[in-house]
């Protein structure tokens, strides 16, 4: 079965500082992945995914993320954040097995903090 | 391109009783996946139906259930309640072919008392 470690509960940044939020999984097989955000009473938005092809993938509000398969890591990256981008994080993957198997599994979240 | 609807958003429930949440996916879209979101146990999968099939079920009770209609909209009904069935209810929709992530509603936040 797979799993997904988020390294990170909580991370507090101050406004224009990088941040990375860590994501390491555990799988058998090939796996898609994926990033989502999660506003305050919010359902999750899709923030960027990989699927296959060029490592360094880039997303929405100017986040980016690396995959790195040797080290079975997906690590978010933002080189300047925003007092809006306040908000849970959460990394998930799914098995890119064939068949009829969507489901994603998801690490428990980081929550982002910026300050001003 | 209206998103994926879950209606009620909230809702206040008594142990023992029933509840049914209900999801109107994307149009066009006929995959439906219901996630629970609880503080300790982080967001785990409940189920999957495509075209009015279940095609995956996560590890929860019997308690839990759900169907999809031909119109592609989903209901996932709980009997029994308990306590530890307060939860936020995600439902998430894709389309048919692609790989793309899957579009989230902004769930219903089910309290048990």
């Amino acid at each position: 079965a797979q799993s997904v470690t988020q390294l990170d509960s909580q991370v507090p940044v101050f406004e224009e500082a990088p941040v990375e939020l860590r994501c390491n999984y555990s799988s058998s097989v090939s796996v898609y992945l994926f990033w989502y955000v999660q506003y305050p009473n919010q359902g999750l938005q899709l923030l960027l995914k990989y699927l296959s092809g060029s490592t360094l993938v880039k997303g929405i509000n100017g986040f980016e993320a690396e995959f790195n398969k040797s080290q079975t890591s997906f690590h978010l990256r933002k080189p300047s954040v925003h007092i809006s981008d306040t908000a849970e994080y959460f990394c998930a993957v799914r098995l890119n097995s064939g068949g009829s198997n969507y489901k994603l599994t998801f690490g428990k979240g980081t929550l982002l903090t910026v300050n001003p | 391109k209206a998103g994926v609807t879950q209606t009620p958003r909230y809702l206040i429930k008594t142990r023992g009783q029933q509840v049914t949440l209900s999801c109107s996916p994307i149009s066009g879209h006929r995959s439906v996946s219901w996630y629970q979101q609880t503080p300790g146990q982080g967001l785990q999968f409940l189920f999957e139906y495509f075209s009015e099939t279940q095609r995956n079920k996560g590890n929860f009770p019997g308690r839990f259930s759900g169907r999809q209609f031909s119109n592609s909209r989903s209901e996932m009904n709980v009997s029994t309640l308990e306590l530890g069935d307060s939860a936020l209810y995600l439902c998430a929709s894709r389309p048919q072919t692609g790989n793309v992530g899957y579009t989230f509603g902004s769930g219903t936040r089910l309290t048990v008392v």
